[in-house]
């Protein structure tokens, strides 16, 4: 089936650590995102891409940065990881449609210590 | 996401009950209202959706109605089960296409 995958699926690590999140997907969506899920706050939107030349910032970018490697991978980097970026991330694809449903990857959890 | 309030944040139903999670929102350029369902430990999925030019989408147990006029929409899960026990999320499409979330509801329902 194709499918949204990110790894790693869990990861701790102390702070000042850098940390890369992988996405990739076999939907053949052109458009990508990041978003960050905590208790109490919903999904946030850290970065989105509409296709692999096309980069965004979403509500809450600072402290994180991306890369469109291809239309179907989409990492997102923490340079310095800080305790307060411990959180559920998930990536997820649309297709070009606007409005579109959003297919989310299975989450990486992200501890730093 | 700021633009979008849902209530409850918690809420607890005995089964066969009704659920009503209510949302609001700020845009009104708005025109695409999902909903999605996050059980414990997997990733949302979409439930229902619902678009402006329309007050009322069912689907089996799960409808959604809307009031563009009051900027808001609310998700219905009547003859409620175990199995709908989850976090559920509204959204809203800004004016970019991207999607606003609220901050989710737990609907725990208990036999």
């Amino acid at each position: 089936d194709a499918d949204v995958t990110q790894t790693p699926r869990n990861r701790i690590t102390k702070t000042g650590k850098r940390i890369m999140l992988e996405c990739s997907q076999t939907k053949g969506h052109d458009r990508m995102y990041w978003y960050r899920q905590d208790p109490g706050l919903g999904l946030r939107l850290i970065y989105y891409s509409f296709d692999v030349k096309d980069i965004n910032k979403g509500e809450i970018s600072d402290g994180y940065s991306v890369s469109r490697q291809a239309q179907a991978k989409f990492s997102l980097s923490l340079e310095s990881a800080i305790p307060n970026q411990t959180a559920l991330y998930f990536c997820a694809t649309s297709d070009g449609q606007l409005p579109g449903e959003l297919f989310f990857g299975e989450g990486s959890r992200l501890t730093v210590l | 996401g700021e633009n979008v309030e849902q209530h409850p944040s918690t809420l607890s139903v005995q089964e066969g009950d009704s659920a009503v999670i209510k949302c609001t929102y700020s845009d009104s350029a708005s025109n695409y209202f999902p909903w999605y369902k996050q059980e414990l430990g997997k990733r949302p999925q979409l439930i229902i959706d619902i678009r402006s030019n329309v007050g009322e989408k069912k689907d089996q147990r799960i409808a959604v109605t809307l009031n563009k006029t009051a900027k808001h929409f609310s998700l219905h899960i009547t003859e409620t089960q175990p199995e709908d026990s989850a976090v559920y999320f509204c959204a809203e499409t800004d004016s970019w296409g991207k999607l606003q979330f609220g901050a989710g509801t737990q609907v725990v329902v208990t036999p």
